[in-house]
């Protein structure tokens, strides 16, 4: 059974603090590897897509690093800002197909 | 900027009744999914879809389930015969193509509510 963990559940920081969270996965059989945030009663909003081990990819103050080689990727964010505030997913890629495992997610809360 | 949408936003039904959920995929997608969460839970696969076909599924999407894309714009989920287990937020996915880098676009949801 494949199996995506992410860590921690849930992070609570002050307006101007950086973060990050860890997301687990498979080491075997990788394709990519999807970052997600996603707002209550919205729809979840594609951050990165990560295919080769060691990449890395940034969005503004946002960026994520991957190993494929140990199963894991950090996301980053640099200064959170209440707006930051949401749940990250992560996603595991396995196949052409498209069928993604996806974490628990990280719930982040940015207290200005 | 081109999105998934899905209708309707939130759905009540009784057990036992037939639902449909549908979904608008981006226009120029050709791979189609659908995925659900349980409150609690992580967001599961259910079924991926293309070229009109079914191309997976996930143990969860039994004979009670089936999708379809009617007329080249929908793409909707049916249940024939809710369970009350049957409860969660399902989630319309597209993709353009097959390509590694491709993102999944997702819809914001249909709360499925059954009493």
């Amino acid at each position: 059974i494949l199996n995506v963990e992410q860590s921690p559940q849930s992070l609570h920081v002050q307006e101007g603090d950086s973060t990050n969270f860890t997301c687990s996965f498979p080491s075997s059989n990788f394709y990519a590897l999807h970052w997600y945030r996603w707002e209550t009663a919205k729809s979840p909003e594609a951050l990165f897509v990560m295919t080769l081990n060691g990449d890395e990819k940034k969005k503004g103050r946002i960026s994520a690093t991957l190993n494929t080689k140990e199963g894991y990727s950090y996301l980053y964010i640099k200064g959170s800002q209440p707006e930051d505030s949401a749940t990250y997913l992560c996603a595991f890629h396995y196949n052409q197909g498209g069928k993604l495992i996806f974490g628990q997610g990280t719930e982040l809360s940015v207290k200005p | 900027e081109p999105e998934v949408t899905q209708t309707p936003s939130h759905q009540v039904t009784q057990m036992g009744q037939e639902v449909i959920l549908r979904c608008v995929p981006i226009s120029n997608h050709l791979y189609f999914y659908w995925y659900r969460q349980i409150l609690g839970q992580k967001v599961e696969f259910l079924v991926s879809f293309y070229n009109n076909e079914i191309s997976e599924k996930s143990e969860i999407f039994d004979d009670q389930f089936s999708v379809e894309r009617p007329d080249g714009s929908n793409f909707t989920l049916k249940i024939r015969s809710t369970k009350l287990e049957d409860s969660a937020m399902y989630f319309c996915a597209s993709r353009k193509s097959a390509g590694v880098r491709n993102e999944q676009f997702f819809g914001p949801g249909t709360r499925l509510t059954v009493l």
